[in-house]
């Protein structure tokens, strides 16, 4: 049973759009949220993170959204660029301040950024 | 941000052969996994250490086994290789919350 997931497998923006990746999840435990982004042959590139504390965390042109009582949270990028094409990881944690951080992640998103 | 280091980066290898895949960090993190992905898939916890001498199974069952004996080293041994273990590996470490990945490795096992 996935407890992240992440329904759309793809996604195609025109450059300079924004791009709305969208992830929900099912385990009320969890209480901190990241977004990875991932080259093929490479391995995750962390992006931005978000705790459960808040309802909105931004970095330069990309800003995380949380919805608690829906279980759902979208990375927003804009404007979007054709170096954002890359598939992204959504993932969770049940323990923000505790030790045992485990990560759950999401099948991912591939964004393609047409020029 | 974690300077994490994996080798070898590709691996070809036939059946019943005993690999050890690499995983180096030079940030001091306790925290390191390893994860297994396949595309189109998410990335499945195999193995973390939270610290030396501390190993611990992930939630998706593995035949490979790892060794925690020094803080920025954590390799990761498969005894008989089999061609259902073909997979990109990504080992990460972790100061906190965030994990940094490496950069994988890919193996192949004909």
């Amino acid at each position: 049973d996935q407890q992240v997931k992440q329904n759309s497998p793809s996604l195609s923006v025109q450059e300079g759009r924004i791009s709305i990746l969208n992830c929900d999840y099912t385990n009320s435990m969890f209480d901190y949220f990241l977004w990875y982004k991932k080259y093929p042959a490479e391995g995750p590139t962390f992006l931005i993170s978000i705790s459960s504390i808040k309802d909105k965390n931004e970095d330069g042109r990309f800003t995380v959204f949380l919805n608690k009582s829906a279980k759902h949270l979208s990375l927003h990028i804009v404007p979007s660029q054709p170096g954002d094409s890359a598939v992204y990881f959504c993932a969770a944690s049940a323990s923000f301040t505790g030790a045992n951080s485990k990560l759950t992640f999401g099948k991912g998103i591939t964004l393609s950024v047409r020029p | 941000e974690a300077d994490i280091y994996q080798t070898p980066r590709y691996l070809v290898i036939g059946t019943g052969k005993k690999i050890t895949l690499e995983c180096s960090q030079t940030m001091g993190h306790d925290k390191m996994y390893w994860y297994q992905q396949d595309p189109g898939m998410e990335l499945h916890l195999i193995h973390y250490s939270y610290g030396v001498n501390s190993t611990e199974k992930g939630d998706l069952s593995s035949e490979s086994t790892v060794s925690r004996i020094r803080t920025e080293h954590f390799p990761l041994t498969l005894e008989s290789a089999r061609p259902s273990h073909t997979s990109q590996y990504l080992c990460a470490s972790s100061p906190k919350n965030e994990q940094y990945f490496g950069p994988g490795t890919r193996l192949t096992v004909t």
